[in-house]
């Protein structure tokens, strides 16, 4: 079945150190996506790729990276330099914007950070 | 720019209740408008959307029309099980830009008790 696996479900990290969060999918989808969730915000922009090789900065870029060097995966990492880094993060991913139902994107499950 | 404002939760219902959830929109042009729902635990999945005005999307047995003259696209359950708790997201795409960007409300939290 097509989907997008998210890895790990569950992460504690120390103050100080970098974490990557895996997001893979099978979809054959251009667009990838990385949101964060916090209790009574909604869903933030962290970064976004239309193609790959190339990704943009969404809402809230600051103290994370991105590399999108094959269709299949976005990584995300989560530097020391995020000052509140424990939070949810949701990887989602869609068809380029030229397609027909571009705007319908498919989730993952998430991966849980903690910062200890 | 473009902003979704949904109601705060929790909505809480007793089982075969009528339910309403409001949602609200800021957009220039015809943005499209999305349901989203996320169970516990899990990411979102798409519940129902709806691309122009007075189109009606419906899944589920949850129904949300596009009323551009209101800048709305309140979702609505005839009879809510315990099933359907989970947080509901309303969400708009907007037109204009290159990216395939969602913007979405804070989310409304339906507790429903047998």
């Amino acid at each position: 079945d097509g989907g997008i696996t998210q890895s790990p479900k569950y992460l504690f990290r120390k103050e100080g150190q970098n974490v990557t969060l895996s997001c893979e999918q099978n979809l054959n989808h251009d667009a990838m996506y990385w949101y964060r969730q916090d209790p009574g915000q909604g869903l933030r922009l962290i970064y976004y790729s239309q193609i790959v090789n190339d990704f943009q900065k969404g809402d809230i870029a600051e103290g994370y990276s991105v590399s999108r060097e094959k269709k299949e995966s976005f990584p995300l990492t989560v530097t020391s330099a995020q000052k509140n880094p424990t939070a949810f993060y949701l990887c989602a991913s869609g068809r380029g914007p030229a397609s027909s139902g571009a705007n319908v994107l498919t989730f993952g499950a998430g991966s849980r950070l903690t910062v200890l | 720019g473009n902003s979704v404002t949904q109601m705060e939760g929790p909505v809480t219902l007793s089982e075969e209740a009528f339910l309403t959830i409001n949602c609200t929109y800021t957009a220039t042009g015809y943005p499209s408008l999305f349901w989203y729902v996320q169970y516990p635990g899990e990411g979102l999945q798409l519940l129902l959307k709806a691309t122009k005005a007075d189109d009606k999307g419906s899944n589920k047995g949850f129904e949300a029309t596009y009323r551009k003259e209101t800048t709305s696209f309140h979702l609505e359950k005839g009879s809510v099980q315990v099933s359907d708790s989970a947080v509901y997201f309303c969400a708009l795409h907007g037109y204009g830009g290159a990216t395939n960007k969602l913007i979405f409300g804070t989310g409304t939290l339906l507790a429903v008790q047998p």
